[in-house]
């Protein structure tokens, strides 16, 4: 089955740096990327999905980007505040299967 | 339109009994799928109904089981509880329309502590 790797798994930056979490998937035909923000006591919230025809999507302050050839994908986040502070998990699907297999998550701490 | 809302929030039971959790899903989506949140495991696919079928189950044991009614409620069932079961129990939501057919969209979940 499907297997998703997600680095690092801690990261903390000064408000207004930029932040990237990567994640490689082992299943080729997977086809749909999904990143998800959780904070403590919540579920987790999508904040921003690609599909495998895109190399690149972009939402305000965040963007993702995909190399199929590779099998990885990143999560960009520009000027980044506090409340950017919380657990960022990746995750991979076929699609429209909607089986997502997630990645560890990243505890990511933007200090003020 | 409201979110996927999960009832109960927090929940506590012992070894050897049963536990129900349900969840209504947005308004017009009809895919609910269930997952497991621990702090070990992560997070892992439980099972996927759609128009009251299951479609796809993940790699759990059959003491967890699921159902969904013609309203797209789903519930899910944990029998013999075990202390590993302890985790939090989540429920996600897709829409019907083509295109977004597999955007998954996440409820608060179920703290579930059994003792």
């Amino acid at each position: 089955g499907e297997n998703v790797e997600q680095h690092p798994s801690t990261l903390s930056v000064q408000e207004g740096d930029s932040a990237v979490i990567k994640c490689t998937y082992s299943d080729s035909a997977s086809n749909y990327f999904p990143w998800y923000k959780q904070e403590l006591g919540k579920g987790p919230q999508l904040i921003i999905d690609i599909r495998s025809n895109v190399g690149e999507k972009k939402d305000q302050r965040i963007a993702v980007t995909l190399n199929k050839t590779a099998k990885h994908f990143s999560l960009h986040i520009t000027e980044t505040q506090p409340e950017d502070s919380a657990v960022y998990f990746c995750a991979a699907s076929r699609g429209s299967a909607r089986q997502l297999t997630f990645g560890s998550g990243t505890q990511l701490t933007v200090l003020p | 339109k409201a979110g996927v809302t999960q009832t109960p929030r927090y929940l506590i039971k012992t070894r050897g009994q049963q536990v129900t959790l349900s969840c209504s899903p947005i308004s017009g989506h009809r895919s609910v799928s269930w997952y497991q949140q621990t702090p070990g495991q992560g997070l892992q696919f439980l099972f996927e109904y759609f128009s009251e079928t299951q479609r796809n189950k993940g790699n759990f044991p059959g003491r967890f089981s699921g159902r969904q009614f013609s309203n797209s409620r789903s519930e899910m069932n944990v029998s013999t509880l075990e202390l590993g079961d302890s985790a939090l129990y989540l429920c996600a939501s897709s829409p019907s329309t083509s295109g977004r057919r597999e955007t998954q969209y996440f409820g608060p979940g179920t703290r579930l502590l059994v003792l």
